[in-house]
C-alpha cells in the first residue's frame, strides 16, 4: 500500500511554455503533499507544502507565481511550471503523507523536466 | 533552522565488511530522524525512522542527542545494499523533511 504516482515521468518543452505535473496518492488519502526539486547528484530541496483545499506554503526563494501548486482533492496535487526556462530543467519529486501513527512521507517516482 | 549533514558523498566497502554512514543534525526542537534509500532507477523509500527503533535489512541507527548524530550502521554489507542513502529530519508545523546531501554507498564484491 501507500503508493504515489507522478505523471508524466518525463517531459520536454520549449522555453516560454507551461508544464503541468500531476501527483496522485493511489491507495490512501493524502492530507499533505510536498514538492521537491532535485538537481543532478544533489539532494532533494523542498519547494512547497500543500494541504488539501488550502493554499500551498512555499519555501524561501521559491517563486509562487512560477511554480503553481494546486491540491484540489485528497488524492491529487499538481505542480505547474509557468513560462518555463532552461534553468527550470530538473527532476521534480512529490511525496504524500496522511495523518496517522507513522506520519511517513511516501514518494513518487519523479518527473524529469527538460526545457529547451 | 534545521540542517542535516552527511559528510561523505561516496563510500565504498567490501562485501561482508561493516558499514557506517554518518549523519549529523542541527535542530532546536525534539528531532525526528529518518534514513531514506534510493536504489538505482527507483524512487526514494523509507529505510527506517528513529522512533521505531527497528532494524530493516540489517541496518540500524541510533539517535545520539549529545552528539546530534544519527549514523546508519550495518555489520555485514551486501552488494544489494549499494544505493544512495539520505538522512532526513522532520520538523516544522507541516512536518517537512529536510534532507542531507546523501551518501552513495557502493559494496564491492
Amino acid at each position: 500500500g501507500a503508493v504515489v504516482s507522478q505523471h508524466p515521468s518525463r517531459v520536454i518543452c520549449k522555453s516560454g511554455t507551461s508544464v503541468k505535473i500531476e501527483c496522485r496518492s493511489l491507495d490512501f488519502q493524502a492530507t499533505t503533499m510536498f514538492w521537491y526539486r532535485q538537481f543532478p547528484k544533489q539532494s532533494l530541496m523542498l519547494m512547497a507544502t500543500s494541504n488539501e483545499g488550502s493554499k500551498a506554503t512555499y519555501e524561501q526563494g521559491v517563486e509562487k507565481d512560477k511554480f503553481l501548486i494546486n491540491h484540489a482533492s485528497l488524492t491529487l496535487s499538481t505542480l505547474t511550471v509557468t513560462s518555463a526556462h532552461p534553468e527550470d530543467s530538473s527532476f521534480y519529486i512529490c511525496s504524500a503523507s496522511y495523518l496517522g501513527l507513522t506520519d511517513t512521507q511516501y514518494f513518487g517516482p519523479g518527473t524529469r523536466l527538460t526545457v529547451l | 533552522a534545521q540542517r542535516v549533514t552527511q559528510p561523505e558523498k561516496l563510500l565504498s566497502v567490501f562485501k561482508g565488511a561493516p558499514v557506517e554512514l554518518k549523519c549529523n543534525y542541527s535542530y532546536s526542537g525534539s528531532p525526528e530522524l529518518f534514513w531514506y534509500v534510493q536504489y538505482s532507477r527507483q524512487r526514494l523509500q523509507l529505510l527506517l525512522r528513529h522512533i521505531s527503533r527497528e532494524s530493516i535489512k540489517g541496518f540500524t541507527a541510533d539517535l545520539n542527542k549529545g552528539e546530534t548524530s544519527f549514523h546508519l550502521k550495518k555489520p555485514f554489507a551486501q552488494e544489494e545494499d549499494s544505493a544512495m542513502y539520505y538522512c532526513a529530519l522532520m520538523g516544522g508545523s507541516a512536518r517537512q523533511l529536510t534532507f542531507g546531501s546523501g551518501t552513495q554507498l557502493t559494496v564491492l564484491p
